[in-house]
């Protein structure tokens, strides 16, 4: 079962802040975040594993929440280059299969 | 290390023609995924292979779709009989364990 992402799209200007949610009906083995700029593959960006972990570089971090079955991302400061597609991806119970949610369209402005 | 090749990087072919493609992990990357991404839309899970066993693939997959990984190296993506709806970019992707997906370039398939 794939993850659900929110918002679909989202328009910021820089320096703006943004936040991605991705939720799942099932339980969360791993969160896995990536993005995505047009014609190009996904490039990942940060995995978290345990359930409560929180992560980050630069001005991108990302929290998980087990129990919420859930995860967000937390752009801060928004650069132009951080415009593209932001996608989640999950593991199942024994960590193996990565599913992806539909993704989160994020353009930056000047 | 280069990263994860694919091949090829375009394919046109007729429909009914059977196509394949081929993926070059990175080479200590023990996990290998195929995901199929139309526009618009996230990668949509394909199959798995941990070393050269196929643990999982998706029910969606039709029996035209078949994937190899022998050895546990490279892998191959055959379609057969190819239709329409297979029109589509076929990603690949390599991990060590349960940690971050390294995406190949893709393969774009167009069924004409």
């Amino acid at each position: 079962q794939q993850p659900v992402q929110s918002p679909q799209a989202v328009i910021l200007r820089e320096g703006e802040d943004a936040v991605i949610n991705c939720s799942s009906s099932k339980a969360l083995y791993s969160v896995h975040w990536y993005r995505q700029k047009h014609g190009e593959a996904p490039v990942f960006l940060m995995i978290l594993l345990k359930g409560g972990e929180q992560k980050g570089h630069d001005k991108i971090s990302a929290s998980f929440n087990e129990k919420k079955q859930q995860s967000s991302l937390y752009l801060t400061a928004s650069q132009l280059s951080y415009s593209g597609t932001y996608f989640c991806g999950s593991t199942n119970n024994a960590g193996n299969m990565l599913t992806f949610g539909g993704g989160t369209r994020l353009m930056v402005k000047p | 290390d280069t990263g994860v090749s694919q091949n090829p990087r375009h394919k046109i072919t007729k429909r009914g023609q059977n196509v394949t493609f081929r993926c070059d992990p990175i080479s200590e990357h023990n996990r290998l995924y195929w995901y199929r991404q139309t526009l618009g839309q996230g990668p949509e899970f394909l199959t798995y292979f941990q070393n050269e066993a196929q643990l999982e693939k998706s029910r969606l997959l039709s029996d035209r779709f078949s994937a190899e990984r022998p050895k546990g190296s490279f892998s191959t993506l055959e379609i057969q009989r190819t239709e329409q709806g297979d029109s589509a970019m076929y990603l690949c992707a390599s991990s060590l364990g349960d940690r971050g997906a390294f995406f190949g370039q893709g393969t774009r398939l167009t069924v004409v």
